[in-house]
């Protein structure tokens, strides 16, 4: 079956520092990948995706890269602010519908002025 | 923004209660409804697709008599956690795409507490 496994956190980092949050999947065929954010007192929000092989997904200063050959899905930001504090989870959705998604286990971020 | 409503956001109550909680799309339709849960420090996990008219459909393991949902109208669904026990304590999370979208939306979630 499907899978995400993500590094485990909290991660704490200080103002304008880099970001790296690892995601590996396991899946058959070709899943779509995203990353969801969740910011204190809110729901889930899609942050970025990418739908094939070599597609990079970009928001908000986020990068992510669809890597088939290491099935890496890792999130970057060059400078992190306060306002990223949040929980980001990676996730994959598989076959045909794009609503059942396996997702990793989520990981705190925390960023300080 | 499309916007998916839940509600309750908190819940307390006792076992052998009924709890329900629903989870509207304020502005769109959504014939296709998902129910996650979420234990702590651990990922969400699909529980059942809510379809508008007709039965969901549960994901293995899920008790389709413990979790009941209903989806009567193209922006509500309501998941029902019958005879709760304190096992049943966990973070219920619903989202909806408008329909012909690949976009989910998020409610904000419920956390259910079993006493």
């Amino acid at each position: 079956g499907n899978s995400v496994t993500q590094m485990e956190g909290p991660v704490t980092l200080s103002e304008e520092a880099f970001l790296t949050i690892n995601c590996t999947y396991t899946a058959t065929g070709y899943p779509s990948l995203f990353w969801y954010v969740q910011y204190p007192g809110e729901g889930l929000q899609l942050l970025l995706k990418a739908t094939k092989a070599d597609d990079k997904g970009s928001n908000k200063g986020f990068e992510a890269t669809y890597r088939k050959e290491t099935t890496s899905f890792h999130l970057e930001k060059g400078s992190v602010q306060v306002s990223d504090s949040a929980v980001y989870f990676c996730a994959l959705a598989g076959g045909t519908s794009y609503g059942k998604l396996t997702f990793g286990q989520g990981t705190i971020l925390t960023v300080h002025p | 923004g499309a916007v998916v409503s839940q509600h309750p956001s908190r819940v307390i109550c006792k076992s052998g209660t009924s709890v329900k909680i629903e989870c509207r799309s304020l502005d769109f339709q959504a014939t296709t409804m998902f129910w996650y849960r979420q234990f702590p420090k651990q990922s969400l996990m699909l529980m059942a697709t809510s379809n508008e008219g007709s039965k969901a459909t549960y994901e293995q393991g899920v008790e389709k008599d413990k979790f009941l949902i209903n989806h009567a109208s193209l922006t509500l669904s309501t998941l029902t956690v019958t005879s709760a026990h304190p096992e049943d304590s966990s973070f219920y999370i619903c989202s909806a795409a408008p329909d012909g979208a690949e976009k989910l939306f998020f409610g904000s979630g419920t956390q259910l507490s079993v006493l």
